[in-house]
C-alpha cells in the first residue's frame, strides 16, 4: 500500500505571497492531519480533518487553513508568508477508527526569504 | 509549557547493547501514546503505541513501557543496530473531546549507535 504522499517536497517562496501544499493520504485513510516542525518549536499540531470538515485546530493564526476533499485529499494553505514561516510541513493520515495513530509523509521543506 | 518532555537530547550506545529513550508526560488525560524514529529530510516513520490500559507493548526488537503513576514511558530497543541512529520522538494523546488526531510530541532524542 502506498504510503502519504506530500507536494511539492521543497518550495521557496518570498514574504508576503501565499503557498498551497498538498497531501494525499494512505488509501482507507480518511483523517489527515498537518503539523509544523521547525528548530526551536519542534512538532507542533496544525489541524485535523475528517470527512471534509475541520474537526481539530491548533493555536497558530487564521493565516494558516486547510481545506480536505471528498476523495480525503488534503491541501493547507499558508497565506501572506513570514520569514517565521520556514519550516517543514508534515502530513499525517490515519483511519477513522484510531485518529491517534497517524502516519506520516516525507513533508514539505517551505524556505521563505 | 510542555506536556511532552524528553530530557535527554541525545543517547549514544554500542552496537547489540540495549537502548533507553525516556519520555515523561503532565496531562494526566493523555491516554494513547507514541514512538516515531526520524532521519533528517523525511517525515516521522511509526515504531510503536502504547494504549493506557497497558503497561507494555513489545514488537520485535522494539518494546515500549508505561508507568501510569509516574507519567513516564520508555522504549527499549535490543539489540540495537547502526540503522537505530536517527531522531526518536515520543507523543501523546488525549482522549477527551477535541483532541482526535492532535498528536503532542516531544522534542526529540538523537540516538546514535556506534559499530
Amino acid at each position: 500500500k502506498a504510503g502519504v504522499t506530500q507536494t511539492p517536497r521543497y518550495l521557496i517562496k518570498t514574504r508576503g505571497q501565499q503557498v498551497t501544499l498538498s497531501c494525499s493520504p494512505i488509501s482507507g485513510h480518511r483523517s489527515v492531519s498537518w503539523y509544523q516542525q521547525t528548530p526551536g518549536q519542534g512538532l507542533q499540531f496544525l489541524f485535523e480533518y475528517f470527512s471534509e470538515t475541520q474537526r481539530n485546530k491548533g493555536n497558530f493564526p487564521g493565516r494558516f487553513s486547510g481545506r480536505q476533499f471528498s476523495n480525503s485529499r488534503s491541501e493547507m494553505n499558508v497565506s501572506t508568508l513570514e520569514l517565521g514561516d520556514s519550516a517543514l510541513y508534515l502530513c499525517a493520515s490515519s483511519l477513522s477508527s484510531n485518529p491517534n495513530q497517524q502516519y506520516f509523509g516525507p513533508g514539505t521543506r517551505l524556505t521563505v526569504t | 509549557d510542555q506536556q511532552v518532555k524528553q530530557n535527554s537530547p541525545s543517547l549514544s550506545v554500542q552496537e547489540g547493547r540495549i537502548s533507553i529513550l525516556n519520555c515523561d508526560y503532565t496531562n494526566s488525560m493523555f491516554d494513547y501514546f507514541l514512538w516515531y524514529k526520524k532521519y533528517p529530510a523525511e517525515g516521522p516513520t511509526f515504531l510503536i503505541s502504547i494504549s493506557s490500559i497497558k503497561d507494555k507493548n513489545e514488537d520485535g526488537r522494539f518494546t515500549v513501557f508505561l508507568n501510569k503513576s509516574a507519567k513516564h514511558l520508555s522504549l527499549h530497543i535490543v539489540p540495537s543496530q547502526p540503522g537505530d541512529s536517527a531522531v526518536y520522538f515520543c507523543a501523546a494523546s488525549g482522549g477527551y473531546g477535541g483532541s482526535q488526531g492532535n498528536l503532542i510530541f516531544g522534542k526529540g532524542t538523537k540516538l546514535s549507535v556506534k559499530p
